[in-house]
């Protein structure tokens, strides 16, 4: 099965509120990265895990290796926050590759 | 700091012929150089990771003799896409990243390959 399982695969938020995007995966992992798409196809950078926890502005995310999950938290979603949301886990066994999630549609409404 | 550099951004190409697409990394040293693809309704899939002074390694389903890689110096990185068919179409992504230093991996904007 699928090493990393990425939920959900779309929300829906009003502006002004919040929500949890979540990935979980089938063996430990070394580290994870978030990743945002922009409208032009690019991955932009949100975070880099490797344990604990991390915050910018509205965002927040969590890893936690052992239990084996990474949480991406949004709080005040805004209009520019739609986009579609990928985790990436980092198999240290592997050769350092990324695994991703399938990936989560974001999108926020007025 | 440090950016990736990937182009074309999109290439249209005839069924049976090859494409080729270029990733530069700026701000930083690229010892390790991943390429991706996304196809279409499925998510990012590795087909090769490149480290410097190591031997590329290919994902199951991906070849080199289909995808050849060039990892030339610290700075670029290149993908062929061989005798490409419509099952090649997609974005194709190259990640790179320091392994001395940043553990991130930057990526480029990618290359939406349209196969006809």
């Amino acid at each position: 099965g699928d090493q990393v399982e990425q939920s959900p695969s779309a929300l829906s938020l009003h502006e002004g509120t919040g929500s949890a995007l979540r990935c979980n995966f089938t063996t430990t992992m070394r580290a994870v990265q978030w990743f945002r798409k922009n409208s032009r196809g690019s991955l932009i950078n949100l975070f880099y895990l490797a344990s604990g926890t991390k915050e910018n502005g509205r965002l927040k995310s969590a890893f936690d290796s052992k239990e084996r999950y990474s949480t991406l938290h949004i709080r005040d979603a805004q209009l520019e926050d739609s986009g579609t949301y990928f985790c990436a886990a980092e198999d240290g066994s592997s050769g350092n590759k990324l695994i991703f999630g399938i990936g989560t549609l974001l999108s926020v409404k007025p | 700091g440090a950016l990736v550099y990937q182009y074309p951004r999109r290439t249209i190409c005839k069924s049976g012929t090859s494409m080729r697409m270029e990733c530069q990394a700026v701000g930083f040293q690229a010892t390790s150089v991943a390429w991706y693809r996304q196809s279409p309704q499925k998510t990012f899939e590795l087909i090769a990771l490149s480290t410097v002074n190591s031997a590329i390694k290919y994902e199951q389903n991906f070849t080199q003799e289909k995808f050849p890689i060039s990892h030339p110096n610290l700075s670029f990185s290149s993908m062929t896409v061989l005798n490409a068919y419509l099952e090649d179409r997609g974005l194709y992504l190259c990640g790179a990243r320091d392994l001395g230093a940043a553990e991130t991996l930057y990526f480029g904007s990618g290359t939406r390959l349209t196969v006809l």
